[in-house]
């Protein structure tokens, strides 16, 4: 199996801040990275899929990159709708395996 | 627009066989590309893969619970059902079904539209 590490667990940030999750596979999955969003009581929604292809409707302050094994999601600023879990995902070894979640708090 | 929507019980019994349909619409497991997959969600925890099925009847399941799943279709009614053997409360959870795009690739696609989740609680 694959495994999927998120760092960090939780971080704490302000609006306007730019903010940095990274997820680090077990072994190489090329690209096949996709990164979901979480809100409390609701589903997850797919926003970056293929390591760094913006679902479209996303807003273009998240991004994604990284290939391999190390991968990062950026939100360049936050804004207050951000605040969430936020997943990654491998596809590479079929069915797919998740990351742990980094929950984005108010600080 | 393509929906999802899961049904089944809320509650079961250890030991007990539980079986869930996720009815969809928008779409059609007939189109080539295109898969059905079941994740769940224990209360505070992460995501965790389950079953996947495609559009070809190809199949697959999570390495550590294959020995107790089921997932089919039916294409005549748009729904994917799993089923999962042996339940025990370490299996509650929200269970959720998702569309899945392998268009870009087949076998590494990603969840892009997901149905609102069920609580399933095992428990005597």
């Amino acid at each position: 199996d694959i495994q999927m590490t998120q760092s960090p667990s939780s971080l704490s940030a302000s609006v306007g801040d730019r903010v940095t999750i990274t997820c680090r596979a077990s072994q190489s999955i090329t690209n096949y990275l996709h990164w979901y969003q979480q809100k409390p009581g609701k589903a997850p929604e797919l926003l970056i899929y293929l390591a760094s292809r913006l679902r479209s409707g996303v807003p273009s302050r998240f991004s994604g990159s990284g290939s391999g094994t190390d991968f990062t999601l950026t939100i360049s600023s936050l804004q207050p709708e951000d605040f969430a879990t936020y997943y990654c995902q491998q596809s590479d070894s079929s069915p797919g395996s998740f990351g742990q979640g980094t929950k984005v708090e108010i600080k | 627009q393509i929906t999802l929507k899961e049904s089944g019980p809320t509650l079961v019994k250890p030991t007990q066989t539980l079986t869930l349909t996720c009815t969809f619409s928008g779409f059609s497991l007939g189109t080539s590309g295109v898969g059905v997959g079941w994740i769940r969600q224990p209360p505070g925890k992460a995501l965790e893969w389950l079953a996947l099925i495609y559009w070809n009847d190809d199949k697959r399941y999570s390495p550590s619970l294959k020995s107790r799943l089921t997932i089919t279709q039916d294409t005549s009614k748009n729904q994917v059902v799993l089923t999962m053997t042996n339940m025990d409360p370490a299996d509650t959870a929200t269970y959720y079904c998702a569309h899945r795009d392998d268009r870009s690739g087949y076998d590494v696609g990603f969840l892009d539209y997901w149905g609102q989740g069920t609580l399933v609680t095992v428990s005597s």
